[in-house]
């Protein structure tokens, strides 16, 4: 099993930058994703990261250390459309499944 | 266009009665799965299934049932032995193939049993 733990609720001005940190107990790690969720809807995947460093998407950027079982999400010039849940989830060994964090709710003001 | 679909989007039902729930795909993936979501909680693993006429337990099957006898289908039926069915369900198909191997989720069911 897994341990995934991130912050419950982050709220942020629009405009800034906000970083959602995830950190987790695994043994094979096999990659980390990021997904967005707003409110009764489906998650959409944001990002994934299997080697340490930072991969960057517009906006969103994602970093990995997997020597210290931390990822973060980091979103720049928060719009509020980016409020959501934002979930982080693991993948152990070469098995397809996903464990996911409860996710962290990131609220956007004007 | 290519996409995962679940109906219906809000189900009720009655205490003791069985309730199957749709997930259809049509993006060719192998792998299907299906979670349940809850208030405060993350996303709970239910079933998965890698192939056809293949699945396997996630991590709270009790009280839930599935089959996949299509690619394309993979039907969860919440049973009456499942203690407290209310909930959000999600499915969600991958390739299997690869990497990232991403899941990609359909818009969900929010099932209410009274």
């Amino acid at each position: 099993g897994q341990n995934i733990d991130q912050p419950t609720e982050m709220t942020a001005t629009e405009g800034a930058i906000v970083q959602i940190n995830c950190t987790y107990q695994t043994s094979g790690f096999n990659g980390l994703f990021w997904y967005q969720q707003h409110a009764g809807e489906a998650p959409t995947f944001l990002s994934y990261n299997v080697l340490d460093g930072l991969e960057e998407k517009g906006r969103f950027s994602s970093f990995l250390s997997r020597s210290k079982g931390y990822s973060y999400l980091l979103l720049k010039e928060l719009q509020m459309k980016d409020s959501a849940s934002y979930l982080c989830a693991v993948r152990e060994g070469n098995d397809y499944k996903l464990s996911f964090g409860a996710g962290t709710t990131v609220t956007v003001r004007a | 266009d290519g996409g995962i679909t679940q109906s219906p989007k809000y189900l009720f039902r009655k205490e003791g009665q069985n309730v199957t729930l749709s997930c259809e795909q049509n993006l060719n993936h192998d792998a299907m799965y299906w979670y349940r979501q809850d208030p405060g909680q993350g996303l709970r693993l239910i079933y998965y299934s890698q192939i056809v006429n293949d699945f396997q337990k996630g991590d709270i099957a009790e009280g839930y049932s599935v089959s996949r006898e299509k690619k394309e289908s993979f039907p969860l039926t919440v049973t009456s032995a499942q203690k407290n069915p209310t909930a959000f369900y999600l499915c969600a198909s991958s390739t299997r193939q690869g990497s990232p191997d991403t899941q990609y989720f359909g818009p969900g069911t929010r099932l209410t049993v009274l």
